[in-house]
């Protein structure tokens, strides 16, 4: 059974225009929630993660939040730029060592046009 | 210089034979991973390993094998491959004490066909 739900599938908006993506999970332990940038035939590339309750991060245009009560992450992508077309994954860790394992979603493919 | 790096970056391999993909990094990352990534799916553990010769079993290790004998390479082997592993494999690695400000670091995969 899928443990972490990402949505929407797909997206597409216009340059310039703001995104939100989701994700919804039901990993436990949630030690910490890590969003990965997935360009086109390329690996993944962190964004940014989270790790306690209520956390809020922001690395340039990309901001993210989490709310472990809630388990649920969201990605914001402000004022999009054709570069941001890409599929973001995001990435549960049960612990906050190697030993601990990582539940992937299936991304949200995002494309942004003129 | 931070970096994964997966050769070949695209095979195609007829049913029954034997596939090699090889990964190297230069960060002395003691943890090495190879993942395989399929379309609608999430990225899904083959193996892991915690450094040389220390190798676990990942969520779909069946039909795969690996071996690691210097900390900075990992190689995943399919002895007769099957026409269900064609996919894109990804090789991934962080440091042990990856706490949740590690993160992985991913090569650019290796895209298998198997005919």
């Amino acid at each position: 059974k899928t443990q972490v739900e990402q949505s929407p599938q797909s997206l597409v908006v216009r340059q310039g225009e703001n995104c939100v993506l989701q994700c919804n999970y039901s990993v436990t332990p949630d030690n910490h929630l890590r969003w990965f940038k997935q360009d086109t035939g390329k690996g993944l590339v962190s964004l940014t993660v989270l790790v306690h309750e209520n956390d809020k991060t922001s690395n340039g245009r990309y901001s993210a939040t989490l709310d472990k009560d809630a388990k649920h992450s969201t990605l914001h992508i402000t004022a999009t730029l054709l570069d941001d077309t890409a599929t973001y994954i995001c990435v549960v860790g049960d612990r906050g060592s190697a030993l601990g394992r990582l539940h992937f979603g299936a991304g949200t493919q995002l494309i942004v046009i003129p | 210089d931070m970096k994964v790096t997966q050769m070949p970056r695209y095979l195609i391999k007829r049913m029954g034979e034997n596939v090699l993909l090889e990964c190297g990094q230069d960060m002395s990352h003691e943890t090495m991973y190879w993942y395989r990534q399929d379309p609608g799916l999430g990225l899904q553990l083959i193996y892991i390993s915690y450094d040389v010769d220390s190798n676990s079993e990942g969520d779909i290790p069946k039909g795969y094998r690996v071996s690691r004998k210097k900390r900075e390479h990992f190689s995943l082997i399919l002895d007769s491959a099957k026409t269900n592993q064609t996919s894109v494999y990804f090789c991934a690695s962080s440091f042990r004490d990856r706490d949740s400000g590690n993160t992985l670091y991913f090569g650019e995969g290796s895209r298998l066909i198997v005919v």
